[in-house]
C-alpha cells in the first residue's frame, strides 16, 4: 500500500519564525519518488522539489530545505525565516516506480504565517 | 510557453445537469492526470491518461464519471447528473512521459459547484 502521512493540518507562524512541515509515507517499493507541493490562495499547485529514493543528501534553496530520511520514511520540509508569503497550504507526495502511474498526496499542511 | 491550461475556472450546474472540465496539457506533454480535491481535503487521484488512452482510472468513480484524451484537443472530463457531492476543485497534471523522475505541473483547476 501507498499512503502519505501529513499529521499537522494547520500552522501558524510569526513571520521571521521558523517552522517544519512534516511528511511520512508508506511504500513497498524500493524505488520511488517524493514530491513537496505548494498551493497558495490563488489555488494552483507549485512544484517545489522531487527527490528519488536512492538520495538522502538533504537540500537547501534559499529559506527552503528537505530532510529525507529513510529510516523513518520521512520527508520534512523547513522553512527558515517565514515570511507572509509562505502562507499556503503545502502538499507532501509519493510516487512508487511500480505501482501504477498515479502520484499519492497527503492531506495537506495549511500554514498561515502572520506578520 | 503556456502552461497546464484549465476552463472553465469556475463551472456552476444544477443537480442532474452534466459538467465537461477541459485540460489542455503543457506544450509537448502526452501524460495527463485528474485530481478532485474536496473542501479541506488533500488531492485525490482519478484518472491517468496518454493520448487516446486511459492507463489508470482506479481513482475514478465507476458510475457517471469519465475521461478522455483524444489525438487531437484537450482532455474532458465528464461528469454526468452531477449531485451536490460532486462539489469540488478539479485539478489536471501534466508531464512529458509519466516516468519516475517527472513532475507533474498543475492547472489552476475548475472549482465545480453543484446546486
Amino acid at each position: 500500500a501507498q499512503k502519505v502521512t501529513q499529521a499537522q493540518t494547520e500552522i501558524s507562524v510569526v513571520e521571521k519564525e521558523d517552522v517544519t512541515l512534516d511528511c511520512v509515507y508508506e511504500t513497498r517499493d524500493t524505488t520511488y519518488y517524493l514530491f513537496w507541493y505548494k498551493q497558495p490562495p490563488s489555488g494552483e499547485l507549485v512544484f517545489l522539489i522531487r527527490r528519488n529514493s536512492f538520495d538522502e543528501q538533504n537540500e537547501i534553496s534559499g529559506r527552503y530545505s528537505w530532510n529525507f530520511q529513510k529510516s523513518t520514511s520521512s520527508f520534512n520540509f523547513t522553512i527558515t525565516a517565514s515570511q507572509v508569503v509562505d502562507s499556503a497550504v503545502y502538499f507532501c507526495a509519493l510516487k512508487q516506480e511500480n505501482y501504477g502511474q498515479n502520484f499519492v498526496f497527503g492531506p495537506g499542511t495549511r500554514l498561515s504565517v502572520l506578520p | 510557453n503556456a502552461g497546464v491550461m484549465q476552463n472553465p475556472r469556475h463551472l456552476v450546474r444544477r443537480r442532474g445537469q452534466e459538467a465537461r472540465l477541459r485540460c489542455s496539457p503543457m506544450k509537448g506533454h502526452s501524460h495527463v492526470y485528474w485530481y478532485r480535491q474536496l473542501p479541506e481535503e488533500g488531492l485525490k487521484f482519478m484518472v491517468y491518461l496518454q493520448k487516446e488512452n486511459i492507463i489508470d482510472e482506479s481513482g475514478m468513480p465507476k458510475e457517471r464519471f469519465s475521461a478522455e484524451f483524444p489525438k487531437e484537443g484537450p482532455s474532458i472530463l465528464r461528469i454526468q447528473q452531477v449531485v451536490r457531492g460532486d462539489s469540488a476543485a478539479y485539478f489536471c497534471a501534466s508531464s512529458s512521459t509519466g516516468q519516475g523522475l517527472e513532475k507533474l505541473f498543475f492547472g489552476s483547476g475548475t472549482q465545480l459547484s453543484v446546486l
